[in-house]
């Protein structure tokens, strides 16, 4: 079994949905959560982190950390095209981060 | 600015060679990590180091080989390249237990 399990999907949603990503993992070592975007090509890059249980938001971005459940999660609001990509859920203690495999997002204009 | 950098962005090469490939950061970071990125395993750590002269082996090391004897590089040796060595290779650097910063990947060839 892996230490995070996320859904690639892909999900394909109309632009002005709602988009929502999860993960889970089984190490309850981790001490941070991240989600990180990733266009085609390019390396990853740090959309939102988090240490606690509970809500952030960043704008049309909210990542959701449920720790007694091992769950994460990632909606993204008002989705557009550019939004287009993957998304890799992070989760780490000790400076190291174990990935999810990523779910490829694409929305349609 | 400050950026990490990989060197080559491609790469053909034959099996049994040894290979390796270069990543340089100019953030002054303690971390540096390896990664390969295959489709449907998401992104898997191969060594890490938390500063000059340490190095650690992460989940799929087997293969690959690292050194750092500077601050800013730390790269990556396959020792006999194999098929099952075909990816993308992510170098990333981080300083805290927050953000870590990506390279733009080396997409490699074993053939």
């Amino acid at each position: 079994q892996k230490e995070v399990e996320q859904d690639p999907g892909p999900l394909s949603v109309p632009e002005g949905a709602i988009v929502s990503l999860n993960c889970t993992y089984s190490n309850s070592a981790f001490q941070y959560f991240m989600w990180y975007r990733q266009y085609s090509r390019k390396g990853p890059e740090l959309l939102m982190y988090t240490y606690s249980s509970g809500n952030k938001e960043d704008g049309r971005f909210t990542a959701q950390v449920d720790k007694s459940s091992k769950y994460i999660s990632l909606f993204i609001r008002d989705s557009q095209p550019s939004d287009s990509a993957t998304y890799l859920c992070a989760m780490g203690n000790d400076y190291k981060l174990s990935f999810g495999a990523g779910t490829t997002v694409t929305v349609r204009a | 600015d400050a950026e990490i950098t990989q060197s080559p962005r491609h790469k053909i090469t034959e099996t049994g060679r040894q290979v390796t490939l270069a990543c340089h950061q100019t953030w002054n970071h303690n971390n540096m990590f390896w990664y390969r990125q295959d489709l449907g395993h998401g992104l898997r750590l191969i060594h890490y180091s938390y500063g000059v002269q340490d190095t650690n082996k992460g989940e799929v090391s087997d293969g690959y080989s690292v050194s750092r004897s500077n601050t800013e590089d730390l790269p990556l040796t396959l020792e006999s390249a194999a098929s099952s060595q075909t990816s993308v290779y992510f170098c990333a650097s981080s300083t805290s237990n927050t953000e870590a910063f990506f390279g733009q990947g080396t997409r490699l060839t074993v053939v």
